[in-house]
């Protein structure tokens, strides 16, 4: 089955820790995305990424850094400079900006919790 | 900025009636507009998108949405509620920046009262 998978679903770390976030997704689409949720403030975008090896912030992208090696994934890693890592993060994807549309597809989410 | 605005934080409806959210977008020119739902702990779902054409579209589960460029709107409609549409409901805008981001509205939840 086609889809987006993210691990792992619940996740747990000490405040001065780094921690990464994996994204995979066999779609055979160009474009990945990462999303943080937080309650009453919808999706907020992180970091997005075209094509490999290229990545672009997004709205809130201090104290997260991504990479994009492959195609297939794109980890997301959350660092002690993020002030206030706890949420529940998103990952999608999508075809590249050169269709005509772009349909994101999600995977289920990562809760991370800071202690 | 560009923005994206569900003005109801909570809505609860009887099931079997009807259901209305609403959604607004900031920008002038015609944007993709989608409509995404999500269960609890889970990922978002697409429900339905417009990209140009009919203004009237219709998407998943019974769900349909109206596009009125006037009202800058892409309200979401169901004519029965089930109790098992109770979810947050994400109106989501791409601006055709280029980029293929979207922005999100920040999210209707629904409550099904029996």
């Amino acid at each position: 089955d086609g889809g987006i998978t993210q691990s792992p679903k619940y996740l747990f770390r000490k405040e001065g820790q780094n921690v990464t976030l994996s994204c995979e997704q066999n779609l055979n689409h160009d474009a990945m995305y990462w999303y943080r949720q937080d309650p009453g403030q919808g999706l907020r975008l992180i970091y997005y990424s075209q094509i490999v090896n290229d990545f672009q912030k997004g709205d809130i992208a201090e104290g997260y850094s991504v990479s994009r090696e492959k195609k297939e994934s794109f980890p997301l890693t959350v660092t002690s400079a993020q002030k206030n890592p706890t949420a529940f993060y998103l990952c999608a994807s999508s075809f590249s900006s050169g269709r005509s549309y772009n349909e994101q597809f999600f995977g289920p989410g990562t809760r991370l919790t800071v202690l | 900025a560009q923005s994206v605005t569900q003005p109801d934080i909570h809505i609860t409806v009887s099931e079997g009636a009807s259901l209305e959210l609403r959604c607004n977008y900031s920008y002038g020119a015609t944007p993709y507009l989608f409509w995404y739902v999500q269960s609890p702990g889970q990922g978002l779902q697409l429900l339905l998108k417009y990209f140009s054409g009919d203004t009237l579209v219709q998407g998943i589960k019974g769900f349909e949405a109206e596009f009125k460029r006037s009202q800058s709107s892409f309200n979401l409609r169901k004519p029965s509620v089930h109790w098992s549409d109770a979810a947050e409901y994400f109106c989501a805008v791409d601006y055709n920046s280029g980029y293929s981001t979207l922005t999100f509205g920040k999210g209707t939840m629904l409550l099904v009262s029996p």
